[in-house]
C-alpha cells in the first residue's frame, strides 16, 4: 500500500526567516506529485506538480519554489517567508495520465508565519 | 482562468435528509470530476468521481448528477448521517496531458441530529 508522509507537522515561523517542508511517499514509483496550499477554511491551491525526478512545474507565483530530488521526495520552500504564506501545506500524489484528478494528500504541513 | 464554483457556502440538514451540494466549472476541456470532503483538522480525502460520458454515479448514499451540457453538477446525500458533517469540494482536471486539479470553494455541510 503507499504511503505519504509530509513533514514537519506544524511550524511557527518569523516574517523573513526561510521554510523547508518535505513529502516522501513510499510504494509508488515514479507519482505524480503536487504542492497544495489551504488557507484556514478555504479551498485548495495548486502550487506546483512535478511527474518525474528533477522536472517541476509551477502553476502560480507565490514567492515559493519547490524541488524533486529523488522520485520519492517532493520539497517546497522559500527563502523569505511572508505573513500570506500561512496556511496548511498539502502534498499529494496521483497515479498517471488520466487520473490525475484522483489525489491521495499527506497529513499536511500547518504553517504559521508571525 | 479555470474556474470551479460551488454552493452553497454552508448547508444545514437534519439527519436523515438529502443533502444538494451544487458544482458548475467553465472550461470544456475538463474531464473528470472528484469530490473530497474534508473533516476538520484533517486532510481532503477523495469520496466520489464521474467522468463526462456519465450523467450519474452512484456509491451507497452518495451520488453524483452531471450536466455535461450546461457544465453543471450535484452531489446528494441521501440518508444524511451527522458523521457526513464536513466540508465538500468538488474538483476538476484537465484531459490527458494535463495535471493541473481546480477546486471549488467548498460547501460546508451540518447534519443535525
Amino acid at each position: 500500500a503507499q504511503t505519504i508522509h509530509q513533514w514537519p507537522v506544524a511550524e511557527i515561523k518569523a516574517v523573513g526567516s526561510p521554510l523547508s517542508l518535505g513529502c516522501t511517499i513510499k510504494g509508488k514509483s515514479s507519482p505524480n506529485l503536487y504542492w497544495y496550499w489551504q488557507a484556514t477554511g478555504g479551498t485548495l491551491q495548486q502550487l506546483f506538480y512535478s511527474i518525474t525526478v528533477g522536472q517541476v512545474e509551477s502553476v502560480v507565483q507565490l514567492n515559493l519554489s519547490a524541488s524533486r530530488p529523488k522520485d520519492d521526495q517532493f520539497i517546497l520552500s522559500t527563502e523569505k517567508l511572508l505573513l500570506s504564506h500561512s496556511g496548511f501545506y498539502l502534498c499529494a500524489w496521483s497515479l498517471d495520465r488520466g487520473n490525475t484528478g484522483q489525489l491521495y494528500f499527506g497529513e499536511g504541513s500547518k504553517l504559521t508565519v508571525l | 482562468q479555470q474556474q470551479v464554483r460551488q454552493s452553497p457556502q454552508s448547508l444545514t440538514v437534519w439527519e436523515g435528509e438529502t443533502a444538494i451540494l451544487n458544482c458548475s466549472y467553465e472550461d470544456s476541456t475538463f474531464d473528470y470530476f472528484p469530490w473530497y470532503w474534508q473533516f476538520p483538522r484533517e486532510s481532503p480525502a477523495l469520496l466520489i468521481a464521474i467522468r463526462p460520458v456519465s450523467n450519474k454515479k452512484e456509491d451507497g448514499r452518495f451520488t453524483i448528477f452531471f450536466n455535461k451540457r450546461e457544465k453543471k453538477l450535484s452531489l446528494h446525500i441521501t440518508d444524511s448521517q451527522p458523521g457526513d458533517s464536513a466540508t465538500y469540494f468538488c474538483a476538476a482536471s484537465e484531459g490527458a496531458g494535463g495535471y493541473k486539479v481546480v477546486f471549488g470553494s467548498g460547501t460546508r455541510l451540518l447534519v443535525s441530529p
